[in-house]
């Protein structure tokens, strides 16, 4: 069964430097997303994105945020200067539809550490 | 914006016992319910989900309730087994391109010997 795919599957990284996650969502997936999770808390969303741009962004998701699809196939999510507060897991996540009409399927994310 | 609560954070239950986790939600114009499964180092994934034009959904040992009224919905597992330990989110989504799916807080699962 195909699934989604993130790299690195742990990030260390010092505060102020800018770090990008990677995914590869399911190949005929339209919606695209990313979500958060703080250690042992609820899975918050950040951003959804459908055809080429942003279908809209938490109040978390601030200008230090970014999303891109390079290319066919690569979802990416930049932070410019990470913050202690940013360290979580990050999980990315594909649909063929929109959320309500089809289950999100989720990568087994990214553990961004940031000392 | 919509907001999930979900009860209780921690569940711990006898092998062969039933699992009830229950969440409510404030939008009333939310339509999609879905479940996930968390387990260790993984990402969540979709375990059932219901939708608002119908009470009740089962598979197999999992079934959904969903009360629209009382903006309710519940997660049933029954004859639990070990490999049902994990954490449990429920969420909710509206009909719209824009809509997210929000999630409750979780509720971690033990199932005992």
């Amino acid at each position: 069964e195909p699934e989604v795919t993130q790299t690195p599957s742990h990030q260390v990284t010092q505060m102020g430097q800018e770090v990008i996650l990677r995914c590869v969502p399911i190949s005929n997936h339209l919606y695209f997303y990313w979500y958060r999770q703080i250690l042992g808390q609820k899975v918050e969303f950040l951003v959804s994105f459908y055809n080429n741009e942003i279908s809209e962004k938490s109040e978390i998701f601030d200008d230090q945020f970014s999303v891109e699809r390079p290319d066919g196939s690569n979802f990416t999510l930049k932070i410019r200067s990470t913050k202690l507060e940013d360290s979580a897991m990050y999980f990315c996540a594909s649909s063929p539809q929109i959320s309500s009409n089809s289950p999100l399927h989720f990568g087994n994310g990214t553990r961004l550490t940031v000392t | 914006g919509e907001n999930v609560e979900q009860h209780p954070s921690t569940l711990s239950v006898q092998e062969g016992d039933s699992a009830v986790i229950k969440c409510t939600y404030s939008d009333s114009a939310s339509n999609y319910f879905p479940w996930y499964k968390q387990e260790l180092g993984k990402g969540p994934q979709l375990i059932i989900d219901i939708r608002s034009n119908v009470g009740e959904k089962k598979d197999q040992r999992i079934a959904v309730t969903l009360n629209k009224t009382a903006k309710h919905f519940s997660l049933h597992i029954t004859e639990t087994q070990p490999e049902d330990s994990a954490v449990y989110f429920c969420a909710a989504s509206g009909m719209n391109r824009d809509d997210k799916i929000i999630f409750g807080k979780g509720t971690r699962l033990h199932i005992l010997p």
